[in-house]
């Protein structure tokens, strides 16, 4: 149990365009979930924490206009990437904490997006 | 604030070697430590963890003990094998931090036959 998928796994968008981005806990309800980014080489870096039904918190230098989350279900939440630019290109990647199973997140395989 | 020391990779091992990744971490509080395995083209994958001090996390042969007395979290397998060729993460949640993870900046490993 406890899987989590994301959708699509990758995706090339034009600069200036949005992409979205899905993350789904499959098997299990998720009060909250988290999106990071990866870039090459290189560790996580937690984006925003998404609770179902109000809204994200943003880590500091995190653009929240640019960066839009929606968490509107207990077993989804969306990152769109507004206005992309090629320096959006990275990995990112969304992780899920079972509802009152404490502070184990489940990760998502990851969403490769490349901005042209 | 947290963070999470690990050492660099690569690292390069033979099958059947010994394996350890230094992790060190600095918290206010008393957080709970994991690693995490992400193999070639997969997700982060939770290979242990450990929530308080002298807890022993265990898993597929990897051990790693929560030492308060040196904020370390040191991850150890006595005999890898080539599938355990990925990048691993150290990494912290402290309680105060509605469960957020801090990462280490991984270390990759390369086990050869």
């Amino acid at each position: 149990g406890a899987v989590v998928s994301q959708h699509p796994s990758w995706v090339i968008c034009k600069s200036g365009t949005s992409v979205k981005i899905e993350c789904r806990s499959l098997d299990f309800q998720a009060t909250t979930m988290f999106w990071y980014r990866q870039f090459p080489k290189q560790s996580l870096m937690l984006m925003a924490t998404s609770n179902e039904g109000s809204k994200a918190t943003y880590e500091q230098g995190v653009e929240k206009d640019k960066f839009l989350i929606n968490h509107a279900s207990l077993t989804l939440s969306t990152l769109t990437v507004t206005s992309a630019h090629p320096e959006d290109s990275s990995f990112y990647i969304c992780s899920a904490r079972r509802q009152g199973a404490g502070i184990e997140q489940y990760f998502g395989p990851g969403t490769r997006l490349t901005v042209t | 604030g947290n963070s999470v020391t690990q050492m660099e990779g690569p690292v390069t091992l033979s099958e059947e070697a010994f394996l350890t990744i230094n992790c060190t971490y600095t918290a206010t509080g008393y957080p709970s430590l994991f690693w995490y395995v992400q193999y070639p083209g997969e997700g982060l994958q939770l290979l242990l963890k450990a929530t308080k001090a002298d807890d022993k996390g265990s898993n597929k042969g990897f051990e790693a003990t929560y030492r308060k007395e040196t904020t370390s979290f040191h991850l150890e397998k006595g005999s890898v094998q080539v599938s355990d060729s990925a990048v691993y993460f150290c990494a912290l949640s402290d309680a105060d931090s509605w469960g957020k993870l801090q990462f280490g900046a991984g270390t990759q490993v390369v086990v050869t036959p």
